[in-house]
């Protein structure tokens, strides 16, 4: 496609349940990322990807927070055992290693109620 | 610990003037400073970035100022439109295309 794209746009989700977010990087882009904003902060380094290898996983909260990339292309993030505080939008992004600035998906907004 | 702050959560400035839009850094060995725009529903857009090696970046209304001594940068958008009312968030890396520092972003309003 086009852009980055992300599903579900929105997720609810009852507390201590597993979900996964996915990521369709654009075609071509070896580098992706994922961030998460919470409500009036600023977006959250989580995990970079280079191909399928995650060299930096630094920004991943806690061990119930997973993520994977297959095909040097899609991306998957998995919040298991979820709790209110994960709520959240949770950004995926990609780049080519000659860019400036990346492009972002519109991100999934995730609500643990 | 935040590394890139933005002190002014919004702007409200009217159509025509200029938006002056200012981020503070706090990590020395920050390189590249890019600066994102963002609707409500949308993803960050990329809007123009400067390195460490210059004081200033323009292009086309927007004009980006690095001040490396003080740790500051700032963004200038000169006039003003209507379809800049968003949220603008400050962003700093090490290294280029690696993962950024994002401030917590101002909302800009403006006024017709």
């Amino acid at each position: 496609g086009a852009g980055v794209s992300q599903s579900p746009s929105n997720k609810v989700t009852e507390k201590g349940k597993d979900v996964e977010l996915r990521c369709d990087p654009i075609s071509g882009h070896t580098a992706l990322y994922w961030y998460r904003q919470s409500l009036g902060q600023g977006l959250e380094f989580l995990i970079y990807f280079q191909g399928n290898s995650a060299p930096d996983k630094s920004g991943l909260p806690s061990d119930r927070f997973s993520a994977e990339r297959t095909g040097g292309s899609v991306s998957t993030l998995t919040i298991q055992r979820t709790q209110q505080e994960d709520s959240a939008v949770y950004l995926c992004a990609s780049s080519l290693a000659s860019d400036y600035g990346y492009t972002f998906g519109s991100g999934t907004r995730l609500t643990v109620v | 610990d935040q590394q890139v702050k933005q002190n002014s959560p919004s702007l409200s400035v009217q159509e025509g003037r200029i938006s002056i839009l200012n981020c503070d850094y706090t990590n020395s060995m920050f390189d590249y400073f890019l600066w994102y725009k963002k609707y409500p529903a949308e993803g960050p857009t990329f809007l123009i970035s400067i390195s460490s090696i210059k004081d200033k970046n323009e292009d086309g209304r927007f004009t980006v100022f690095l001040n490396k001594s003080a740790k500051h940068l700032s963004l200038h958008i000169v006039p003003s439109q209507p379809g800049d009312s968003a949220v603008y968030f400050c962003a700093a890396s090490e290294v280029k295309d690696y993962k950024l520092s994002f401030g917590a972003g101002t909302t800009v309003t403006v006024r017709a």
